[in-house]
């Protein structure tokens, strides 16, 4: 089975320029979770869904994050304009609803903002 | 308010040693789950253990064990008989049954095992 699917990998952008990480879940979950990690702040739960359905996204740091999750599928999280201490790697989680402790985590995508 | 506080940012000890990992948690609910995961180099976290707060038996997996007192608001981890594969950052966690399905990550050990 596919495992949580993050793209791009890497990414290296300039300052004021939109940003979209994307991630696909696992199939059949109904949990999905951004989260980001730096080093200074560790690993922080930037918003999650349920059944597509953002349900807390106090942990997004500013107007300028959004996040969608527009089917089961698939989900983005838009960055717009980007600053350099946006730089970071984005964590996309998913699970399922009475096993969803145990988050599945894509690979993770490495944030550089110039 | 919850937390996980993982006061070991590094340690680094030679294979076959023991090595344990501290985690403190604070939540004011009476019932919450508690977690380690795994990131090794590769960058993906992986899940290793969940822990409810009404089951205090210890765990062991291998070589892997995790000690969970209430009283002190622990989960530790250890490690027997350490491997250079177990090198990675170890994440401990937390959930509480109040705030739904948000799972709070302590700041990470960043554990080096050397040959």
């Amino acid at each position: 089975d596919a495992g949580v699917i993050q793209s791009p990998r890497h990414e290296v952008t300039e300052m004021g320029q939109e940003v979209t990480l994307r991630c696909k879940p696992i199939s059949g979950h109904d949990y999905l979770f951004w989260y980001r990690q730096t080093m200074m702040r560790g690993l922080e739960l930037l918003i999650y869904f349920n059944n597509n359905v953002p349900i807390d996204d106090s942990g997004m740091p500013e107007d300028r994050f959004s996040a969608k999750m527009p089917n089961a599928s698939f989900s983005t999280l838009k960055i717009q304009p980007s600053e350099p201490r946006d730089s970071a790697v984005y964590f996309c989680a998913s699970t399922r609803r009475g096993a969803f402790e145990k988050l599945f985590f894509g690979s993770g995508t490495q944030l550089s903002v110039l | 308010a919850q937390k996980v506080t993982q006061a070991q940012t590094e340690i680094s000890v030679v294979e076959k040693e023991d090595v344990t990992l501290d985690c403190v948690y604070e939540t004011r609910d009476t019932t919450y789950y508690l977690f380690w995961y795994k990131q090794p180099p590769s960058g993906e976290l992986v899940f290793l253990i969940r822990r409810n707060s009404f089951d205090e038996q210890n765990e062991i997996s291998g070589r892997y064990s995790w000690n969970f007192q209430k009283s002190t608001s622990s989960f530790n981890f250890t490690i027997t008989a350490s491997q250079v594969v177990d090198s990675a950052v170890y994440f401990c966690a937390l959930r509480g049954y109040s705030s739904a399905s948000k799972i709070i990550f302590g700041s990470g050990t960043r554990l080096s095992i050397r040959p």
